[in-house]
């Protein structure tokens, strides 16, 4: 297991058009999250997941954007009807449950273009 | 809701010169603080957490709950610091939420 891996790394599309990333976490961890990068900003929260279930949706994440884990194990995240203001790094990460710490790994990212 | 504030968005520095990464936050109870970096072309990593109270790669973190700040701070800087630091804020265990709130990020650069 190399970590957190991402797919596609880079994704250039066209306005309106429907886009589908996948992340796939580390093997043994049960929470999955998505955050979101834009140019000078830092990785702002989108969603979460423990399992399955998805737990926690930001604002940011508007009725074109759709999250899923159907087994518990990779997730996608789909953007219908892109906006050129959806280009961002897509940045996908993975913690395991349990202690009183947690850290999540992060995957390398999707960077995505709208033109 | 919470925030993170990281002043200065690139911080230059002489080998061997201290290092002092500043981070204030603002939030209602007690958050977890973290520092995450990331190294050119690398994927964002996890360098230390308050909780740990621990030193990674010579770097230091105080949580100060009075200036609710968090700065990183290493004595003698090295040239392969050079790297995006991103101080980060989970709100307080039992709270339920489990996303990570980040600053805009500090590029250090040190200067050989």
């Amino acid at each position: 297991d190399t970590g957190v891996s991402q797919d596609p790394r880079h994704k250039i599309t066209k306005r309106g058009q429907n886009v589908t990333f996948r992340c796939d976490p580390i093997s043994e961890h049960n929470r999955l999250y998505w955050y979101r990068q834009t140019l000078g900003q830092g990785p702002e929260f989108l969603t979460y997941f423990q399992n399955e279930a998805q737990l926690e949706k930001s604002r940011l994440l508007s009725d074109r954007f759709s999250a899923e884990r159907p087994k518990g194990s990779f997730s996608t995240l789909e953007i219908q009807r892109t906006e050129q203001g959806d280009s961002a790094m897509y940045l996908c990460a993975s913690s395991s449950y349990g202690g009183s710490t947690y850290e999540q790994y992060f995957g390398p990212g999707t960077r995505l273009t709208v033109t | 809701a919470q925030r993170v504030t990281q002043p200065e968005k690139l911080l230059s520095v002489f080998k061997g010169a201290p290092v002092e990464l500043k981070c204030n936050y603002s939030y209602s109870g007690s958050p977890e603080l973290f520092w995450y970096v990331q190294y050119s072309r690398q994927r964002l990593q996890l360098l230390l957490r308050h909780i740990s109270r621990e030193s990674i790669k010579g770097f230091t973190a105080d949580l100060n709950k009075g200036e609710t700040s968090f700065h990183l701070k290493k004595p003698f800087a090295q040239e392969e610091d050079s790297a995006m630091y991103y101080c980060a804020l989970r709100e307080e265990s039992g709270a339920g939420s489990y996303q990570l709130t980040f600053g805009k990020g500090t590029k250090l650069s040190v200067i050989p």
